[in-house]
């Protein structure tokens, strides 16, 4: 786990604010990918980014999410007008090359959303 | 559809005991399976990964196992320790589509007891 840092560890808004939760890649890592987790589920797929692109998007929610992965800085998640739903652990993850050739992808610790 | 799923879904064992976690899996083309250890509040560490042609894995006292023409793996976990107390996640890779092609499990909890 060390190397993807990811902040907040925890943060509690209010219906209706936005939340910004930012991660950044262990170093010489390129790829970075955002998980939602729910209690008691398993972890979904948001996105999926490199430097200035976004790869994948499919696990998104249509409306109020988005992602990016500047060429300077953090990847940022960011949720506008949050809702209740959106209580969960945001986790990010990295990887020197995409994961489908097998290799590791490193996670973050995580960033706990409350909405209240 | 592809999907991973994991059992048991909890599971209480005393210290130095031996435990076995399975996963069953219906995601297609396969590309490799891994297992991550979660610990509460905190994010999944790698454990291992396995291939199409591998059949066995051994992390420490972490041993994993893939059958692809049954699409089972299993877990198992040589004389457990209270550290051991986690959640499992079994996560399956298919080749082809989008990049978000990791297909997690829910988990099996296991608490180890003194």
């Amino acid at each position: 786990n060390a190397g993807v840092m990811q902040n907040p560890r925890h943060l509690v808004r209010r219906r209706g604010q936005e939340a910004r939760l930012r991660c950044s890649p262990m170093k010489g890592h390129s790829h970075v990918y955002w998980y939602r987790q729910l209690p008691e589920e398993g972890l979904k797929f948001m996105v999926y980014l490199q430097k200035e692109n976004i790869i994948d998007e499919s696990g998104m929610p249509k409306e109020r999410f988005s992602a990016e992965f500047p060429k300077e800085g953090p990847s940022i998640l960011r949720i506008q007008q949050v809702v209740r739903g959106d209580s969960a652990a945001y986790f990010c993850a990295s990887s020197p090359q995409t994961h489908s050739s097998g290799n590791t992808i490193y996670f973050g610790e995580g960033s706990w959303l409350t909405v209240v | 559809k592809n999907q991973v799923e994991q059992s048991p879904q909890s599971l209480i064992i005393l210290e130095g005991k031996n435990c076995t976690l399975q996963c069953n899996y219906t995601v297609s083309p396969f590309s490799n399976l891994r297992w991550y250890k979660q610990d509460t509040g905190r994010g999944p560490v790698s454990l291992t990964i396995m291939t199409f042609s591998e059949n066995t894995k051994s992390n420490g006292r972490y041993t994993a196992t893939l059958d692809a023409d049954t699409k089972q793996s299993s877990l198992h976990i040589t004389a457990s320790q209270l550290s051991d107390s986690a959640s499992y996640i079994c996560v399956v890779t298919f080749y082809g589509g989008s990049q978000g092609n990791l297909i997690f499990g829910k988990g099996t909890k296991l608490s180890v007891k003194p």
